[in-house]
């Protein structure tokens, strides 16, 4: 079975730092794609950025360019989200998910990031 | 503001027929393959379809799914009280070189 956990979220001050985990499980993980949506409270969903199974291409939505990382460690099966120079407006529940040919096929539960002072 | 465009509600009685449309532009959904997610409450998302009109397997032949030109449609026959949630369509846009989601569509099952 698939499994995605998130870890790492929490309460930061605007313009603070914070490091997502995932930790996956039940698949060929250095094999996949992997991505990170989110979504603000009461909000739709953004896609965050993609980063493929090597960890040389990496995408990324223009609203986090330059301010935040996407990084997996294929060893430990990990994937990472280093955020810097947070805002208000990135306070959002952070999903781990698997990208591949059908796009999205495997979520986690969340991680939830608030910024705000 | 997002570049897919979906209505923001939709709603149906039991056993009617809904669709819900998701319009985008030559370089998401002219070019490239749609993706329909549900997301009931406190959930994470499921696909519903995937690659423009194929189901995973689970999902009820009463999906489907439509494209055509810069536009795709989700349909939902003998609409029932479960399928009340909120319905995403997503693409890869050639041009931003990223995921676009739609605004999401929130169905209500009178």
């Amino acid at each position: 079975e698939v499994q995605l956990v998130e870890s790492g979220g929490g309460l930061v001050q605007p313009g603070g730092s914070l490091r997502l985990s995932c930790a996956a499980s039940g698949f060929t993980f250095s094999r996949s794609w992997m991505s990170w949506v989110r979504q603000a409270p009461g909000k739709g969903l953004e896609w965050v950025a993609n980063i493929k199974y090597d960890g040389i291409e990496k995408y990324y939505v223009a609203s986090v360019k330059g301010r935040f990382t996407i990084s997996r460690d294929n060893a430990k099966n990990s994937l990472y989200l280093q955020m810097n120079s947070l805002r208000a407006e990135d306070t959002a529940l952070y999903y781990c998910v698997r990208y591949g040919d059908v796009l999205f096929d495997a979520w986690g539960q969340g991680t939830l990031v608030t910024v705000s002072s | 503001q997002s570049v897919l465009t979906q209505p923001p509600s939709a709603s149906g009685t039991p056993g009617q027929r809904v669709t819900i449309s998701c319009s985008g532009s030559s370089s998401n959904i002219g070019v490239t393959n749609v993706y329909w997610y549900r997301q009931l409450p406190g959930t994470a998302p499921k696909t519903v379809i995937y690659r423009n009109n194929q189901r995973p397997s689970g999902v009820p032949d009463r999906f489907s799914g439509s494209k055509s030109g810069t536009s795709a449609s989700l349909a939902i026959s003998g609409l029932r009280s479960e399928d009340e949630a909120d319905y995403y369509c997503a693409v890869w846009d050639v041009s931003l070189r990223g995921v676009l989601f739609g605004g999401g569509t929130k169905l209500t099952v009178l």
